[in-house]
């Protein structure tokens, strides 16, 4: 069965800085991983997706993620932060045949001024 | 969200009551998609069906039930069955293959 792990629950960081969150997954097949982002009382926007070639994948809002096969993880990250990337930031994978999205448990990215 | 619309955006019910959430895509996608949100527990699927007329249980479908009698719509009831039926309630299609979901805007859900 496949699961992911988001490997911090909150991250703050100050304005202009860069960030990364972390997500590792595992399954014995090869999978789709995507990232989406959540701001307060919305739905979930696709920020980015891997399904096969280039391993860095650039998103929307200058966000980008690395797939890292030897060490199944797709971390995702931005050089520089803004206050309006306040959100919660959720990583989720897919098998190639027949298989649900499952996702991580969120990341809280607080940006500080 | 963008061509997938679920409503209301709040809704309050008394313990004991049935309630339906609707969610409608103008998409043409084949697949749709509930989910719960709990603070701190992630998204956790209830229902999901990938063709009209059919319909698999989730992760959590114990005091939930749904429709598919049309392709782009995909009631959720909330029955009085569900133990703690407040929460977040998002809805997704996806077109199938490639998994790729896109999201509602949400129901809150309220019971007391």
């Amino acid at each position: 069965a496949q699961s992911v792990t988001q490997l911090d629950s909150q991250v703050p960081v100050f304005e202009e800085a860069p960030v990364e969150l972390r997500c590792n997954y595992s399954s014995s097949v090869s999978v789709y991983l995507f990232w989406y982002v959540q701001y307060p009382n919305q739905g979930l926007q696709l920020l980015l997706k891997y399904l096969s070639g280039s391993t860095l994948v650039k998103g929307i809002n200058g966000f980008e993620a690395e797939f890292n096969k030897s060490q199944t993880s797709f971390h995702l990250r931005k050089p520089s932060v803004h206050i309006s990337d306040t959100a919660e930031y959720f990583c989720a994978v897919s098998v190639l045949q027949g298989g649900k999205l499952i996702f991580g448990q969120g990341t809280e990215l607080s940006v500080k001024p | 969200d963008g061509g997938i619309t679920q409503s209301p955006k709040y809704l309050f019910r008394k313990e004991g009551q049935n309630v339906t959430l609707s969610c409608e895509q103008n998409l043409n996608h084949d697949a749709m998609y509930w989910y719960r949100q709990d603070p701190g527990q992630g998204l956790r699927l209830i229902y999901y069906s990938q063709i009209v007329n059919d319909f698999q249980k989730g992760d959590i479908a114990e005091g939930y039930s749904v429709s598919r009698e049309k392709k782009e719509s995909f009631p959720l009831t909330v029955t009085s069955a569900q133990k703690n039926p407040t929460a977040f309630y998002l809805c997704a299609v996806s077109e199938g293959v490639v998994h790729e979901q896109y999201f509602g805007p949400g129901t809150r859900l309220t019971v007391t």
